[in-house]
C-alpha cells in the first residue's frame, strides 16, 4: 500500500489567497483526521471524519477553515483567506475500524504551508 | 476529557547509552497508549501501544513502555540507543469508551550524541 498520500507537500503562499490541501487516505480505512503542527502549539487535532462524515471539527481554528471528504479515497483542507499566522506543517491520518474503536493512525508525510 | 504531560521537551543522551521518555496522563475513564515517533520531516509513526493485558508493551527498533495505572504513566524506554534514533517522540491516550479522538502530547525532541 503506497500510505496516506498528501499533496501538495510544501506549498508558499501569499496572505489573502486560497489554500486547498489534498489527502488520499489508505484504502478501506474508516476514519481520516487533519492535525496541524507547529512549535508553539504542537500537534492538534482539527477535524475527523468516519466514513465520510464529519464527527468532530471543534478543533477547527475559525471559519477560514473548512474540510471535506466527498468519498472515501479524498479529503479536502481549505483555507480562505489564508494569514500568516497559518503557516504550520498540516498533516492527514488515516485509520481502520477494529472491534468498534478506531486502531493506530497512520500518517501522511505533511504538507508544510508558508503564508507570507 | 483526557490529556497528556511530557515532562521532558528535549533529552540529550550518548549513543549506547539507556534512555527514558516520561509520559504522564490524565483521565476519567480506562484508556488507551500510545507512543508515536516522528523523524525530521516526515510524518508520525507508531511505536508501540497498550490496550490490554501485560503492562510492559514492546515496540519496534527496540523502544519499550511500561503502564502503570496508578501512577497513570506510560514511559518510554530503551536500553541502548543509536543515533537513529533521534527524532520527536509523542506519548498519546484515547478514551476506552469512545476511541475515536487521540490526544498527543506535546512532544519529547530526543538527540542521540555520538
Amino acid at each position: 500500500d503506497a500510505g496516506v498520500i498528501q499533496s501538495p507537500r510544501h506549498e508558499v503562499t501569499e496572505m489573502g489567497q486560497e489554500v486547498t490541501l489534498r489527502c488520499k487516505p489508505i484504502s478501506g480505512h474508516d476514519y481520516l483526521f487533519w492535525y496541524r503542527q507547529t512549535m508553539m502549539r504542537g500537534l492538534e487535532l482539527l477535524i475527523y471524519f468516519n466514513n465520510n462524515v464529519p464527527i468532530d471539527d471543534s478543533g477547527m481554528p475559525e471559519d477560514r477553515f473548512s474540510a471535506k471528504m466527498p468519498n472515501a479515497s479524498f479529503s479536502t483542507l481549505k483555507i480562505q483567506p489564508s494569514e500568516p499566522r497559518d503557516s504550520a506543517v498540516y498533516f492527514c491520518a488515516s485509520s481502520p475500524y477494529q472491534s468498534g474503536r478506531a486502531e493506530t493512525q497512520y500518517f501522511g508525510p505533511g504538507t508544510r504551508l508558508l503564508v507570507l | 476529557a483526557q490529556s497528556v504531560t511530557q515532562l521532558d521537551s528535549q533529552v540529550p543522551v550518548f549513543e549506547e547509552a539507556p534512555v527514558e521518555l516520561r509520559c504522564n496522563y490524565s483521565s476519567s475513564v480506562s484508556v488507551y497508549l500510545f507512543w508515536y515517533v516522528q523523524y525530521p520531516n516526515q510524518g508520525l509513526q507508531l511505536l508501540l501501544k497498550y490496550l490490554s493485558g501485560s503492562t510492559l508493551v514492546k515496540g519496534i527498533n527496540g523502544f519499550e513502555a511500561e503502564f502503570n495505572k496508578s501512577q497513570t504513566s506510560f514511559h518510554l524506554r530503551k536500553p541502548s540507543v543509536h543515533i537513529s534514533d533521534t527524532a520527536e517522540y509523542f506519548c498519546a491516550v484515547s478514551d476506552k469508551t469512545s476511541y475515536d479522538k487521540v490526544i498527543f502530547g506535546p512532544g519529547t525532541s530526543l538527540s542521540v550524541i555520538p
